[in-house]
């Protein structure tokens, strides 16, 4: 168990469909880094929070969307669902938002979300 | 444009033997390099993170040497374990921004 907790594990859902998935940070930690993964790709970084202010932007799309809120858990919306939104999300938190040498960054077990 | 390449793409070696995986990146200006390990289906673990003045740091039986001036890095493993199947990446921070540029990954295949 790294610490960082994501929910949840599994959704399945339609296209044109919405859905949230939820991000716990290890205690402690002030950022959260959210990611993409679809089969067989390497990771893309979609948007940091530090703190409850975004604190880096990647390749989201519009049609995503996420927060942090004052108790520090996040989450990530997806909304208008496509096929080619199946894919592992995962959630990372640090204690700083600077990726300065000795931030390390923890990562969850992921939500796998199918679009059918 | 920062980017991160790896290689070989994906690699197949017998239990036991050792490996090498290797990382060029064109980040600049350079903070921290990190070599992360990624189970299928897992979130990535990390297993080394060096900075400017560090030449190699080992963790167990992952040893990660850092050249600067070359812009490479490489991860070698040794006496090779089934447990060691996994991707492994390298990852970049930009001292600009200290935005982490991913590489995309070697899958390496340890076979019985």
């Amino acid at each position: 168990d790294s610490g960082v907790t994501q929910t949840p594990k599994h959704l399945i859902t339609a296209t044109g469909q919405r859905v949230t998935l939820r991000c716990s940070p290890r205690s402690g930690d002030l950022s959260v880094y959210w990611y993409q993964q679809s089969l067989d790709q390497g990771l893309q970084f979609l948007i940091q929070y530090y703190n409850g202010e975004e604190r880096a932007k990647g390749n989201i799309l519009e049609r995503f969307s996420a927060q942090q809120f004052p108790d520090l858990h996040s989450e990530l919306n997806l909304s208008s669902l496509e096929l080619g939104d199946s894919a592992l999300y995962f959630c990372a938190s640090s204690w700083t938002g600077v990726n300065s040498g000795a931030n390390v960054l923890t990562f969850g077990a992921g939500s796998r979300l199918t679009v059918l | 444009k920062n980017q991160v390449e790896q290689s070989p793409q994906s690699l197949i070696i017998l239990e036991g033997k050792n490996c090498t995986l290797q990382c060029n990146y064109t980040v600049s200006p350079f903070s921290n390099l990190r070599w992360y390990k990624q189970d299928t289906g897992r979130g990535p673990v990390s297993l080394t993170i060096m900075t400017f003045s560090e030449n190699t740091k080992s963790n167990g039986r992952y040893t990660a040497t850092l050249d600067a001036d070359t812009k490479q890095s490489s991860l070698h493993i040794t006496a090779s374990q089934l447990s060691d199947s996994a991707s492994y990446i390298c990852v970049v921070s930009a001292r600009s921004n200290y935005q982490l540029i991913w590489g995309a990954g070697t899958k390496l295949i340890i076979k019985p």
